[in-house]
């Protein structure tokens, strides 16, 4: 059964970098032509996409946050990473890391998400 | 970028009921070569990350009980719960998945009345 876990910090100083980790157990994140991606959603407040990647390393950002995010994979540990540099307030949400079974598709299996505060 | 409009905000419906929510893209989702609306739908209850209810606008993921069904096509969606449960209390996201950026609609929060 495929599992996705999220790890990384929970708070961050502004202007610092994010990064999270992204576990996956139950598949290979090599296997078919799976999408990984991640997705935020601010306290009590809808969900925005981040981007995705697949395990060769094409990926696919949201205009909005390209200029500070990088997406990458790594295939001999399983799993993969979020970076978001200069972060400031509007960047406190819940992440998530989730996966789809290809580009253009939903996601279909999430992780549990974790809450990353911007404090200063 | 395609802007998810969804409405009602909030629904607060009986149980065994009828609940509806409707959710309107900015363009068309529908791919004219293979005929398909590139939408889900998702229920998120607290404390919980999304899950996965319709996607094709009308297909149920395997374990959705079968009150939940999907329907609409090109810029207007609906998604359906035939018969209200207690459990079905939850905020429901539609999400377009035809052009990157994807994006969601805010949510609709559905409450037993």
């Amino acid at each position: 059964q495929l599992q996705l876990q999220e790890s990384g910090p929970g708070l961050v100083k502004p202007s610092e970098t994010l990064s999270l980790t992204c576990i996956v157990s139950g598949a290979s994140i090599s296997s078919s032509s799976y999408y990984w991606g991640w997705i935020r959603q601010p306290p009590g407040k809808g969900l925005e996409w981040i981007g995705s990647i697949y395990y060769s390393g094409s990926s696919y950002y949201n205009p909005s946050l390209k200029s500070r995010v990088i997406i990458s994979v790594d295939t001999s540990k399983n799993q993969f990473s979020l970076k978001v540099s200069s972060v400031t307030a509007a960047d406190t949400a819940v992440y998530y890391c989730a996966r789809a079974p290809n580009i253009l598709n939903p996601f279909d299996n999430w992780g549990q998400g974790t809450l990353v505060t911007v404090y200063s | 970028d395609i802007v998810m409009t969804q409405s009602p905000d909030s629904l607060a419906v009986s149980l065994g009921e009828r609940a509806t929510i409707n959710c309107k893209s900015s363009q068309s989702v529908l791919y004219s070569s293979n005929n398909k609306n590139y939408l889900a739908w998702y229920q998120q209850k607290p404390g919980q990350p999304p899950n996965l209810l319709i996607y094709w606008a009308s297909t149920r993921e395997s374990g959705v009980p079968d009150r939940f069904s999907g329907s609409g096509s090109g810029t207007d969606f609906t998604l359906t719960i035939s018969s209200l449960q207690a459990e079905d209390v939850a905020v429901y996201y539609c999400q377009q998945y035809y052009s990157t950026p994807y994006t969601f609609g805010l949510g609709t929060k559905l409450e037993i009345k």
